[in-house]
């Protein structure tokens, strides 16, 4: 069974970097999936911001594109998502998760963590 | 990009009822459509992908179509609401790799 846990601070300043880590069980992040992050503002759907393949590929959300990178770190199984100058919009619950890569089909998610963007 | 219209954004029905959610996109993609359910507290489920196809483990009460030759209509519908099936239904589009974007969601209450 595969096995996504997101670990990272969950108060961040206005202005600053939000950063994120998932640690990635029971699935190589080397194999033929993609590896997503989505976030949801408290109360509100679902938003896509990226997602990177083994290769390093990226592809991200137009709308956050200059504020976002996504890594992979293959020796460790796990990936990250760094949100630069952040606001209070950027306040959500942020989920990573395992992308297929026919459909696209978001199949394993994370439990999620609340990060609160607030001085 | 392609915007994701679900309807309605809530419907009451009661356990036993036919639900059927609607997702309409902005234009054409093909079958690269997937369904998930949302409980509070939780993060979402996958219930079907490439528009009509099963995940595994789903119960075969969940089903999802496409209607039209111009692929931009898709159907989420549950045969027989069971109690547990009481969520929020998102509809996401994943024809482009320019944003995977999704529907507003669909509240499911009794």
């Amino acid at each position: 069974q595969v096995h996504l846990q997101e670990s990272g601070p969950g108060l961040v300043k206005p202005s600053g970097t939000l950063s994120l880590t998932c640690a990635v069980s029971g699935d190589s992040i080397s194999s033929t999936q993609w590896w997503s992050w989505i976030r949801q503002p408290p109360g509100k759907g679902l938003e896509w911001i990226g997602e990177i393949y083994h290769t390093g590929s990226t592809n991200y959300n137009p709308s956050l594109t200059s504020r976002v990178t996504i890594l992979i770190e293959k020796s460790k199984n796990q990936f990250s998502l760094k949100v630069r100058s952040v606001t209070a919009a950027d306040t959500a619950v942020y989920y990573c998760a395992r992308t297929g890569d026919t459909f696209k089909e978001t199949n394993f998610w994370g439990r999620g963590t609340l990060v609160t963007v607030s001085s | 990009d392609i915007q994701m219209t679900q309807s309605p954004s809530s419907l009451s029905a009661s356990v036993g009822d036919r639900v059927t959610i609607t997702c309409r996109a902005s234009q054409s993609i093909s079958t690269y459509l997937n369904w998930y359910q949302q409980k509070p507290g939780e993060a979402p489920k996958l219930l079907i992908y490439g528009a009509s196809k099963l995940q595994s483990g789903v119960p075969s009460r969940f089903s999802g179509s496409g209607s039209g030759t111009d692929f931009t209509d898709f159907t989420l519908t549950i045969s027989s609401l069971h109690p547990e099936d009481f969520a929020t239904y998102y509809c996401q589009q994943s024809y482009t790799n320019l944003g995977l974007t999704f529907g507003g969601g669909t509240k499911v209450e009794i």
